[in-house]
C-alpha cells in the first residue's frame, strides 16, 4: 500500500496566484516527520518545509506554508504568488522508521507543477 | 557550508557491467543515504551508512553495495547492470545528532544502461 499518496500528477497555476499540491500519508508510527521537495528539471532535490507530527502550528517558509491536518492524514503544500521559477516537481516525504533506530524517506509520486505567464 | 557533490553527473554502462557513483556529504553531517528515481517516479531509497556501517536498507538486490569513509563521503556500487539500473541515483547527507533530521540532497548521477 502507497505510503505517501500525490493524486495531481499535474498542476497548472497563474502567476501570482496561490496554489495547493496535496498529498495524504498512511503511518502507524506516532512520531514521524513530513517533507516537501522542489525538484527542477536538473535533477537537484531542494528541500522546502519541514512539519513534525507534534508540531502544534501549521509550518511556514516564506512564501510556502504546509497545511498539516493531522486526523486526516494530510499534509498539503500551499505555494503562495506564484512565480514562473517554481514551475518544477514537487514531491512530498514521511521520515520513517527503516529498522531500529534508523530513519528514511518515502517519497511519493510527485506532482508537475506549470506555472503560466 | 559546503552542499552534497556527486560524481559523475552523467555516465553509460552497458548491461553486466559494474558501476561506481560517489558522493561527498554536507560539511556537519555524518549519514548518508542513497536513493534511485526512475524516470516519471519517487525516489526509492536504496541504503543508509552512518559511521561506516549500513545501518538501514530498502528493497534492493545484494548487488547494490555501498561504502562509507571516514570523512563521511559514500560510494554506491552496483554490480551486473540491468536495463532497469536506469536511473537518477541521489545521495543525501543527514546528521544524526538532534530530533529533525534535515536531508540535504546532491544533484544526482544519471545511469543509462542499455
Amino acid at each position: 500500500a502507497q505510503k505517501i499518496t500525490q493524486t495531481q500528477p499535474g498542476m497548472f497555476v497563474q502567476e501570482k496566484e496561490a496554489v495547493t499540491l496535496d498529498c495524504t500519508y498512511d503511518t502507524s508510527d506516532p512520531s514521524y516527520g513530513l517533507f516537501w521537495y522542489k525538484q527542477p528539471s536538473s535533477g537537484e532535490m531542494i528541500f522546502l518545509i519541514y512539519q513534525g507530527s507534534y508540531d502544534q502550528q501549521n509550518a511556514t517558509e516564506g512564501r510556502y506554508s504546509l497545511n498539516f491536518q493531522k486526523a486526516r492524514k494530510s499534509a498539503n503544500l500551499v505555494i503562495s504568488a506564484s512565480q514562473l521559477g517554481d514551475s518544477a516537481m514537487y514531491f512530498c516525504a514521511m521520515r520513517e522508521v527503516s529498522g531500529g533506530s534508523n530513519y528514511k524517506l518515502t517519497f511519493g509520486k510527485g506532482t508537475l507543477l506549470t506555472v503560466n505567464p | 557550508e559546503t552542499g552534497v557533490t556527486q560524481s559523475p553527473t552523467h555516465l553509460i554502462k552497458t548491461r553486466g557491467q559494474q558501476v561506481t557513483l560517489r558522493c561527498s556529504s554536507q560539511s556537519g553531517h555524518n549519514t548518508v543515504s542513497w536513493y534511485q528515481q526512475a524516470l516519471g517516479q519517487g525516489p526509492q531509497f536504496i541504503f543508509q551508512y552512518y559511521r561506516e556501517e549500513e545501518n538501514g536498507r530498502g528493497n534492493f538486490p545484494p548487488r547494490f553495495s555501498g561504502l562509507q569513509f571516514p570523512n563521511y563521503s559514500s560510494e554506491l556500487n552496483v554490480n551486473a547492470l540491468e536495463l532497469d539500473d536506469s536511473a537518477l541515483y541521489l545521495c543525501a547527507s543527514s546528521s544524526s545528532d538532534g530530533i529533525y533530521y534535515g536531508y540535504t540532497f546532491g544533484s544526482g548521477t544519471r545511469l543509462t544502461v542499455v
